[in-house]
């Protein structure tokens, strides 16, 4: 199993400029979060999915999007860079939507700064 | 709502003491909790998790926490640091029937040789 993979692993943009990054997980896990995590401020939840076709806010959603098609693939959209994104961006996944105290996978990150 | 905190951004601990990373958590019912750590350029690892019963719960590579429900803590500890456990480590709470997992500010952990 390659686990939870993200690409790219680190990425440029220009104010405005729009982006996705990925992240597949071959665990048939139902669960799936991205996180970013910021110096001082621990990881922070963006968005989340509980399965195929359903998905939720976490506490910092503004200026991300998600969509969830299949079980394997969470992609997380910028619409329109902007500096304060400048961040290190983890993808997770776990099995389990309900009950049960189930360890995350996290994938390696994806460091992105904006200019 | 649900929150956690780790009090301390960084802990030395000569190597071959003992170590201890605290955590304290707040959430309403009964918590889920988790110790993750994070190497240079890494994704986070899973260390060890509480759900319920012994309130001593041991985890991977040597490390165990202690839950302790009237203080409302989750301290990582080690009976014996090794340089390499030099890393950030995290805390997480999750409550019970909730999805989201709330973690802590992390504390990096220095173990001197």
């Amino acid at each position: 199993n390659a686990g939870v993979t993200q690409t790219p692993k680190f990425q440029v943009l220009k104010t405005g400029q729009s982006m996705t990054l990925q992240c597949a997980q071959d665990m048939n896990h139902e669960y799936m979060s991205w996180y970013r995590q910021d110096p001082g401020m621990g990881l922070r939840l963006i968005h989340y999915s509980v399965g195929a076709g359903i998905t939720d806010q976490g506490e910092v959603p503004n200026g991300y999007n998600v969509s969830r098609s299949t079980t394997e693939d969470f992609p997380l959209r910028l619409l329109s860079a902007a500096p304060s994104q400048t961040s290190v961006y983890f993808c997770a996944s776990r099995t389990g939507t309900s009950g049960g105290g189930w360890a995350q996978y996290f994938g390696p990150g994806t460091r992105l700064l904006v200019l | 709502a649900q929150s956690v905190a780790q009090p301390e951004d960084q802990v030395n601990v000569a190597e071959g003491n003992p170590l201890t990373v605290k955590c304290t958590y707040s959430v309403s019912g009964n918590p889920y909790l988790f110790w993750y750590v994070q190497y240079p350029n890494r994704g986070l690892q899973f260390l060890l998790k509480y759900i319920t019963g012994d309130n001593l719960v041991k985890g991977s590579y040597g490390f165990e926490a202690e839950f302790n429900k009237s203080q409302t803590s989750f301290h990582l500890k080690k009976p014996s640091a090794l340089v390499s456990d030099s890393a950030l480590y995290f805390c997480a709470v999750r409550a019970g029937g909730y999805q989201k997992v709330t973690f802590g500010t992390g504390t990096k952990l220095q173990v001197i040789p």
